[in-house]
């Protein structure tokens, strides 16, 4: 059974640090991983989509790679700012999509 | 063109009346995805379908709850029965193809039972 898992919990820092949120899953067979953000009330948004044969993606300040046979994932954001604070969460996708439990991020001023 | 649509956003219901959830794909997808959220826990999948097709429905409750993806018109989450444990946050997902495409969600339908 796929489980994944995500670290740290919850993440507060000051604006302009670079942060890393890792995931972690327990079954390497996916098609690929996507990373979403979640406003508070809000629906998800699709950052990245890293397809399982590919090592990483990039977006603007958002870099997220891809280790399939170690079965993780790390989600880098580099210079955060304020508007980054939401909760991050990473999916796996074995033609449904497998949901960590998030990492909620607070970026302050 | 549209995103993944859902309406209502917001729903109250008492216990032991139905809930009814719709979501409407975006445009050209032909696969939806239905998931909960219970407050402070993570999205969990409940059921998987394609226009008439139930392809995979390991994640919904046995009892009371049921979907659906006509070929015309919107997929429809159904609850009968509601009660308390039933409020929560409920999204869908569209996409394109079933694998190795990128999943759309909606805005959600938060249920409230009272």
């Amino acid at each position: 059974k796929q489980e994944v898992t995500q670290i740290p919990a919850a993440l507060s820092v000051p604006e302009g640090e670079n942060l890393v949120l890792n995931c972690s899953f327990t079954d390497s067979a996916i098609y690929n991983l996507q990373w979403f953000r979640q406003d508070p009330g809000k629906g998800l948004t699709s950052l990245l989509l890293i397809q399982s044969s590919q090592r990483e993606q990039t977006s603007g300040r958002l870099n997220a790679s891809l280790d399939k046979s170690s079965g993780r994932s790390t989600l880098y954001i580099a210079a955060s700012q304020p508007g980054d604070s939401a909760t991050y969460l990473c999916a796996v996708d074995t033609d449904k999509l497998i949901f960590g439990t998030g990492t909620r991020l607070q970026v302050f001023p | 063109n549209a995103g993944v649509m859902q309406n209502p956003r917001h729903l109250v219901r008492r216990r032991g009346q139905e809930a009814r959830l719709r979501c409407s794909p975006m445009k050209g997808h032909s696969h939806v995805y239905w998931y909960r959220q219970l407050p402070e826990e993570g999205l969990k999948f409940m059921v998987y379908l394609q226009k008439e097709n139930i392809i995979d429905e390991s994640g919904m409750p046995k009892e009371r709850f049921s979907a659906e993806f006509p070929k015309e018109g919107p997929s429809i989450l159904r609850i009968q029965q509601v009660v308390r444990g039933d409020s929560a946050a409920y999204f869908c997902a569209s996409s394109q193809d079933t694998v190795n495409t990128e999943a759309f969600f909606g805005q959600g339908t938060r249920l409230t039972v009272v």
